[in-house]
């Protein structure tokens, strides 16, 4: 069985910085193009980054682009996400999913405050 | 704004068949494969319809998706209560080299 799970959201104040991995189990992670999509409370869903099984290509919405940086750990089944220069618009559930262009599972969430 | 546009909400009657449509363009509906997601409260995003048409194992029957050009249409026909919660569409845009949402459904069962 597929198991995405995040840890590492928090409070932060902004122009803060936060790391958020993602624990992958139950599949072949490094054969699986990997995403990251964040939810603002009572709003919809928007993608944030995604990233080629190599971790070789990576992909970002023009909203974090420049501020966070995604990566992968394909000897660990590790998904992270460094986000920086923190705004308060960047408050979400954010979302560890499999696939790139084509997500298929997705993690329980984990949680970013963004406030002084 | 999002780049794909759903209707904000829709609502039935238990037993009937309600859809909701996700409209596009030729840079991500129209040239690439349409998921349908269904969000419970509270939960996280679950996979209902992937490839545009295709129902994961554990999907009942009721949930359908087509595609057409650049729009897409998920259908849920012998409407329950439990199915009352959000659903999005999603696919990959070429233009943006990124995944794009749809702003989300929601439908609640009268």
């Amino acid at each position: 069985e597929v198991h995405l799970v995040e840890s590492g959201g928090g409070l932060v104040q902004p122009g803060g910085s936060l790391r958020l991995s993602c624990a992958a189990s139950g599949f072949t992670f490094s054969s699986y193009g990997m995403s990251w999509v964040r939810q603002a409370t009572g709003k919809g869903l928007e993608w944030v980054s995604g990233i080629s099984t190599s971790g070789g290509s990576t992909f970002y919405a023009d909203s974090v682009k420049g501020r966070f940086t995604i990566s992968r750990d394909n000897s660990k089944n590790t998904l992270s996400l460094q986000l920086n220069s923190l705004r308060a618009e960047d408050t979400a559930v954010y979302y560890c999913a499999r696939g790139a262009a084509e997500i298929d599972y997705w993690g329980q969430g984990t949680l970013v405050t963004v406030s002084s | 704004q999002s780049v794909l546009t759903q209707t904000p909400s829709a609502s039935g009657t238990p037993g009937q068949r309600v859809t909701i449509s996700c409209s596009g363009s030729s840079s991500n509906i129209g040239s690439k494969y349409v998921y349908w997601y269904q969000q419970l409260p509270g939960t996280a995003p679950k996979v209902l319809i992937y490839r545009n048409n295709q129902r994961p194992s554990g999907v009942p029957d009721r949930f359908s998706g087509s595609k057409s050009g650049t729009s897409a249409s998920l259908a849920i026909s012998g409407l329950r209560s439990e199915d009352e919660a959000d659903y999005y569409c999603a696919t990959w845009d070429d233009s943006l080299s990124g995944v794009v949402f749809g702003g989300g459904t929601k439908l609640t069962v009268l």
